[in-house]
């Protein structure tokens, strides 16, 4: 069974149109990552929560913001997506304290 | 210096080949090391933990040699299944990958 789900799989939006991606999780882990992957690059990490807390990345952009409402959700908001942001968002999420990280399947953005 | 250095290969090998990677890290204070396979646009999966003693887990092997800073992976009597990415990943307070090393098998 799947324990960190992520929604949808494949998004397709305009440029410049607001796009949410969703994750959530059955594990009760308190920590959740997002990761942006593009094409043939590693994952790179746009902010995580440990608990309520956030912690962004000094070279996120400004246009990509997280919502946590509760322990087992966590969104991802792009305001107005431009086409570099075209990639593979991955949601991943670890006990404080863990050694791993369990990983969603992925949502691909795509802009048009 | 990237926190993370991995040849990014491709490394083409025939089946049955024995096959090497290594990775390279700049924090000396880095606590947990791990190598993750991706397939090709899925997510990362963990593969096995590095320790300082080596592990082995079935046709894969894993050292981490911490004088010198650097993690290795090698497989042994590779399968067409083995095709993938293979990404070295840190863990400090967060998870930091490496860029990957593609590994080609082929019949």
């Amino acid at each position: 069974d799947a324990m960190v789900i992520q929604n949808p799989r494949y998004q397709v939006t305009q440029f410049g149109k607001p796009v949410t991606l969703s994750c959530s999780q059955t594990l009760n882990h308190n920590v959740m990552y997002w990761y942006q992957q593009k094409s043939s690059q590693a994952p790179k990490l746009l902010f995580h929560y440990y608990d309520k807390d956030f912690n962004n990345e000094a070279d996120t952009p400004d246009n990509f913001q997280s919502r946590r409402p509760n322990t087992s959700f966590c969104f991802l908001d792009i305001r107005s997506p431009g086409l570099g942001d075209a990639a593979m968002y991955l949601c991943a999420t670890s006990r404080e304290g863990g050694r791993t990280s369990h990983f969603g399947d992925g949502t691909r953005l795509s802009i048009l | 210096r990237k926190e993370v250095e991995q040849d990014p290969g491709p490394f083409n090998v025939p089946e049955g080949a024995t096959v090497a990677f290594n990775c390279t890290y700049s924090n000396s204070a880095s606590q947990s090391f791990f190598w993750y396979r991706q397939d090709c646009r899925k997510e990362p999966k963990l593969l096995m933990s590095v320790y300082s003693s080596g592990n082995e887990d079935g046709r894969f092997t894993a050292q981490l040699n911490r004088a010198s800073q650097y993690i290795s992976l090698l497989i042994r009597d590779s399968k067409l299944s083995d095709s993938a990415t293979y990404l070295c990943v840190l863990n400090t307070d967060k998870l930091i990958f490496g860029t990957g090393t593609r590994l080609q098998v082929f019949p």
